[in-house]
């Protein structure tokens, strides 16, 4: 079964600084897709970031960033110039086919302003 | 275009109550699905469906069942609720053919607590 971990409850960062969230998975398929969510107060389920693993260019997408290490299971986050607005919880996600989300624990990130 | 639709959005039972969480989605899409989170985790899949008159179990499916008789309609009914079903729960609704994949777009959740 795939597993994905997230092995940081807890994030900080200053306002403007960078940071970068950890996610490590387990699956022994060679094709998927790997995902990073963010959920804010609201409770509303945003996707930030995507990857196709069998792109080896890391996916960007303005300020956030991702590295993929498909040999070591690894996805990071790092989200640059951090904003206010970036506290949130961060998933990490992992899909296999067009069937179900396999989410990590989550990793809770403050701003520090 | 409203996107995927929950309601209600905060609900208490009482144990052994029955109800059925709506999710309506207006994007014309395919597959539809329904994720529980419990506090401090991430979200679990109950059932999901890949077309109207098409369910499958997820990974929780206990104390839960789902139809899908309209492409747009996916409720997800409790019929005898117990405690250890307190948590939030998603709908979400993506557009597959085949390989290729689109991204999962979720509701905004309901917050439901079992007393």
């Amino acid at each position: 079964a795939q597993t994905v971990t997230q092995s940081q409850p807890e994030m900080s960062v200053q306002e403007a600084e960078t940071v970068t969230l950890s996610c490590t998975y387990d699956t022994s398929e060679s094709d998927y897709y790997l995902f990073w969510y963010k959920q804010p107060p609201s409770r509303q389920m945003i996707l930030v970031i995507r990857q196709e693993a069998y792109k080896q260019q890391n996916a960007t997408e303005n300020r956030f960033s991702v590295n993929f290490q498909k040999a070591a299971k690894s996805f990071s986050l790092k989200i640059s110039d951090s904003q206010l607005g970036d506290a949130a919880m961060y998933f990490c996600a992992y899909l296999f086919g067009n069937e179900k989300l396999t989410f990590g624990t989550g990793t809770r990130l403050t701003i520090i302003p | 275009n409203a996107g995927v639709t929950q309601t209600p959005k905060f609900r208490i039972l009482k144990i052994g109550q029955s109800m059925t969480l709506q999710c309506t989605q207006d994007m014309n899409h395919n597959y539809m699905y329904w994720y529980r989170q419990d506090p401090g985790m991430g979200l679990k899949l109950i059932y999901y469906s890949v077309g109207a008159g098409i369910t499958d179990k997820g990974e929780v499916p206990n104390g839960y069942n789902v139809s899908r008789s309209t492409t747009e309609d996916f409720p997800l009914r409790l019929e005898l609720a117990a405690p250890s079903q307190t948590s939030v729960y998603f709908c979400a609704s993506s557009y597959s053919i085949g390989e290729l994949y689109n991204e999962q777009f979720f509701g905004p959740g309901t917050r439901l607590t079992v007393l």
